[in-house]
């Protein structure tokens, strides 16, 4: 089941960063972190992962605390579209499948 | 960019009737996903595919649910008999993890959005 802790629901300014909490508290030395969001009824979007060393990509980027237990991901200019639920995941290597959490609703207002 | 594709689109059927869904995973990729969400819930592992067998599979995925690779690019969700409460969408993902981008990232399709009568 989720081992990760996401807040309902949040908002962000057309423009202005996302920056979007997760806790993982009981995470294991070899789980990687993974973001995915979804839009609408859409299938899940992979957005980037990282084991502990921060993470950027073209989408976004991910910052890991040094004890591994919570980490930001971060949308630098969000956009209307960005408007989504985000799910927060942590896994065993790979190999495992993900466990979907209840994730964040993210509202981008004009 | 190669996509998980999923058909069909929509399907409502009567209750006790049997329903299979159709993915075609990324052609590279091997291994294979079934997730659920009903309206409004969270997304559900149902089961995970690889090397022509069963890897994990949820609670939810009983006797009346089974998946099958039939030939080297569809991969099916069978429902024998379907119930009220298997109304949802279905998503299936594919991984190619071991291969040369090895991200562990699951791809998914669009879904398909079973409606049980």
């Amino acid at each position: 089941d989720a081992k990760t802790t996401q807040p309902t629901s949040m908002d962000c300014a057309e423009g202005r960063a996302a920056n979007l909490p997760c806790n993982h508290s009981t995470i294991s030395g070899n789980e990687y972190v993974y973001w995915y969001r979804q839009i609408h009824s859409q299938g899940p979007q992979y957005i980037i992962h990282g084991l502990k060393n921060n993470e950027t990509n073209e989408m976004a980027s991910l910052i890991i605390t040094e004890d591994r237990k919570s980490s930001t991901l971060i949308l630098p200019h969000a956009t209307l579209r960005d408007t989504a639920v985000y799910y927060c995941i942590v896994r065993v290597s790979l190999g495992n499948q993900f466990y979907f959490g209840t994730g964040t609703s993210l509202t981008v207002i004009p | 960019e190669p996509e998980v594709t999923q058909t069909p689109s929509h399907q409502v059927t009567q209750m006790g009737q049997e329903v299979i869904l159709r993915c075609v995973p990324i052609s590279n990729h091997l291994y294979f996903y079934w997730y659920r969400q009903i309206l409004g819930q969270k997304v559900e592992f149902l089961v995970s595919f690889y090397n022509n067998e069963i890897s994990e599979k949820s609670e939810i995925f009983d006797d009346q649910f089974s998946v099958e690779r039939p030939d080297g690019s569809n991969f099916t969700l069978k429902i024998r008999s379907t119930k009220l409460e298997d109304s949802a969408m279905y998503f299936c993902a594919s991984s190619d993890l071991g291969g040369a981008r090895d991200t562990g990232e699951l791809f998914f399709g669009e879904g398909s959005r079973l409606t049980v009568l």
